[in-house]
């Protein structure tokens, strides 16, 4: 069975610290993607991993992707209150499919 | 405006009645999916069509069917709502050049009583 996993599902951090989100999957896959979800919003494009090794950043998130491992993370560098939200991976299949990460929920705590 | 758009925002409907969500696009892309998402579980494919001729089941089609008018239409049906559709759901556009990095609309929040 295809299965896309998260973890942690929730995280609290305090304002300032480091994490890191992973998301490991359970098939072969070319890339991978990952979005931000605020509460009650749409699903916002962060990052589009699209080879083994590949590596972005976008201010205080870095996101990389090990296609042998079938791992992505996801860090967070001194987190603020605006990173709030809910992340999710996405992995794309053959065929031009998605298979979503139940999500991970992160609070920052000022 | 909005690239991806979605009608209705939000319904309230009950058990039985049949219902259509809309989802329209300017970004002139070719692949369009709806998804459904709930609690705990993510966002679920339902189905997603990659032009007006195509239309492919997702992980979730039961209870659903789906209609692509046009390029930039795609449209998903309840034939006969039951409270388990209860969901918040997700029309999502990507395209080829763009490494189908998906763009999702707003929304469309449905109770199904």
């Amino acid at each position: 069975e295809l299965k896309v996993e998260q973890n942690p599902l929730f995280l609290s951090m305090q304002e300032g610290k480091n994490y890191t989100i992973y998301c490991n999957y359970s098939t072969t896959s070319d890339r991978l993607y990952w979005y931000r979800q605020d509460p009650g919003k749409s699903l916002e494009s962060l990052f589009v991993l699209l080879s083994n090794g590949a590596v972005k950043q976008e201010g205080r998130l870095m996101a990389s992707l090990d296609t042998k491992a079938r791992l992505s993370t996801l860090h967070i560098t001194a987190a603020v209150h605006d990173l709030s939200a809910t992340y999710f991976c996405a992995v794309h299949l053959l065929g031009y499919k998605y298979i979503f990460g139940t999500g991970t929920r992160l609070k920052v705590l000022a | 405006d909005a690239d991806v758009t979605q009608t209705p925002r939000n319904r309230i409907t009950k058990t039985g009645k049949r219902i259509m969500l809309e989802c329209s696009q300017t970004k002139g892309h070719d692949r369009m999916y709806w998804y459904r998402q709930d609690p705990g579980l993510g966002l679920r494919l339902i189905y997603y069509s990659f032009d007006v001729k195509d239309i492919n089941k997702g992980e979730i089609s039961d209870g659903y069917s789906v209609s692509r008018q046009a390029q930039a239409k795609f449209s998903l049906s309840l034939e006969s709502a039951i409270p388990n559709q209860t969901a918040l759901y997700f029309c999502a556009t990507s395209d080829f050049d763009s490494y189908n990095e998906q763009f999702f609309g707003p929304g469309t929040r449905l109770t199904v009583l």
